[in-house]
């Protein structure tokens, strides 16, 4: 079973507008971090925000916050007034077993959405 | 702070042939990884090394490639003899500790296999 899973290949949003780009997982593991990245035509990724699975608020950063429903299982990411600049490969990742003592905290990605923004 | 450095950024030999990718971290990680990205998908893990230690090369094709991190701070990825669907992007990444925080990736390297 895909842990990860970005159901929206590709977006569009126009500019200075809010797009939601949508992320579940799947663990049983009780403690466990998401993350998104954005990955632009140059290749690198680019870490935008994190959400910890004890964590009780949404986390926020700048014009990106994270819409976390433990209960569903979703961690989807919210752009807010998107710019031209945010045009992107979006990709959610989690990793888990934190609280375990261990030291293999791999993260796993999902295959991604390519968020495209028109002026 | 430097970021984490890969080299080269573009590779391009044929079926058979070797070739290597060469990371440096973030001065100071401990944790570094390489990660496969196929084109259209998310990266793969490959490998997961703390200090000089392997912790995860679970998904490494270990009749043709491997890594090592010698002294526990710059790493080789080798892949010998490459196959055509190893074409992809070779990302190397670091993260101060395996636990927290988040990974710092390099620009990638570009495989193509002809």
């Amino acid at each position: 079973a895909q842990k990860i899973t970005q159901t929206q290949p590709g977006m569009f949003v126009q500019e200075k507008e809010a797009v939601t780009l949508d992320c579940t997982y799947d663990t049983s593991d009780p403690s466990y971090g998401l993350f998104w990245y954005k990955q632009p035509s140059s290749g690198e990724m680019i870490f935008l925000i994190y959400q910890g699975s004890y964590d009780q608020q949404n986390a926020t950063e700048g014009r990106y916050s994270l819409n976390f429903q433990k209960a569903r299982k979703s961690a989807n990411l919210v752009i807010s007034a998107s710019q031209l600049g945010d045009s992107a490969m979006y990709f959610c990742a989690m990793r888990e077993g934190l609280g375990s003592g261990g030291s293999n905290y791999k993260l796993t990605f999902g295959k991604g959405t390519l968020l495209t923004v028109n002026p | 702070e430097a970021g984490v450095a890969q080299s080269p950024r573009y590779k391009i030999i044929e079926k058979r042939q070797s070739v290597a990718f060469w990371c440096n971290p973030i001065s100071g990680h401990a944790t570094l990884y390489w990660y496969q990205q196929i084109l259209g998908q998310g990266p793969k893990l490959l490998i997961q090394f703390q200090n000089n230690g392997v912790v995860d090369d679970s998904q490494l094709p270990k009749d043709r490639f491997s890594a090592e991190r010698l002294k526990g701070v710059d790493s080789t990825l080798k892949i010998q003899p490459a196959k055509l669907e190893d074409s992809a992007v070779y990302l190397c990444a670091s993260s101060l500790d395996p636990a927290g925080g988040e990974l710092f990736f390099g620009e990638g390297s570009r495989l193509t296999v002809l």
